[in-house]
């Protein structure tokens, strides 16, 4: 059973328009993290999220954390061809584990954008 | 500063042998992980060294893997003997003294292909 589910698990579109990815689970978590994965090369932490209903933005990223700290989205506004890659959602442990540092993964978001 | 590195970036062998694969943290990072996504599967984590200690295994799969981390600094992962489930790609983290926010930075990843 997966912790974290995010969906889309693809998506396609193209360049200049808006897309919202989404990170769900029925655990409440301390804080979730994005990530950007490329190609050879491991996870990048975009951002973390820490108190619920929290809104961080990243140039043309937007991150929110859910009011009951069980989900998170990232919204990418006029989406660029470099915005494509692996986007994965990551959460500690829970009260799931006994130990705090374990991240949980979402499968990720492999995103396209299309010129 | 340099990042995580990882050593091999790939590698492949037969069922039966063994692999030693090592990471070197970020300098100054107590805290090392390892994890690893197998094809098709979310990110999934393996351990965790608080400096020479092993502070959670509860990912390691079985006893065919073993984890050191000698004098708190660079860490080691030897699977032996190797089997076909093996595969995937291991990656390796660290992070400074624990925080609230958990946030972990990832090396490249190796590549271990069992055939």
């Amino acid at each position: 059973t997966q912790l974290l589910e995010q969906s889309p698990q693809f998506l396609s579109i193209q360049e200049g328009e808006n897309l919202t990815v989404y990170c769900n689970s029925s655990s409440v978590f301390s804080s979730l993290q994005w990530y950007r994965q490329e190609p050879g090369e491991g996870p990048v932490l975009l951002v973390t999220v820490v108190t619920g209903g929290e809104v961080k933005k990243l140039k043309r990223l937007t991150f929110q954390f859910g009011d009951a700290r069980k989900d998170s989205s990232l919204h990418i506004t006029a989406a660029q061809t470099g915005d494509t890659g692996l986007y994965l959602c990551a959460a500690d442990g829970g009260r799931y584990f006994q130990g705090a540092q374990k991240l949980v993964f979402g499968q990720g978001t492999r995103l396209t954008i299309n010129p | 500063e340099a990042g995580v590195t990882q050593f091999p970036s790939h590698s492949v062998i037969e069922k039966g042998q063994t692999v030693t694969l090592r990471c070197d943290p970020i300098s100054g990072h107590d805290n090392l992980y390892w994890y690893r996504r197998v094809m098709g599967k979310e990110i999934k984590f393996l351990l965790h060294f608080v400096k020479e200690s092993k502070q959670d295994e509860s990912g390691m799969p079985n006893n065919r893997f073993l984890a050191e981390r000698t004098g708190g600094t660079y860490s080691t992962l030897k699977v032996q003997p190797a089997e076909l489930e093996d595969s995937g790609v291991y990656f390796c983290a660290s992070s400074q003294v624990p925080t609230d926010t958990y946030e972990q930075y990832f090396g490249p990843g190796t590549r271990l292909t069992v055939t």
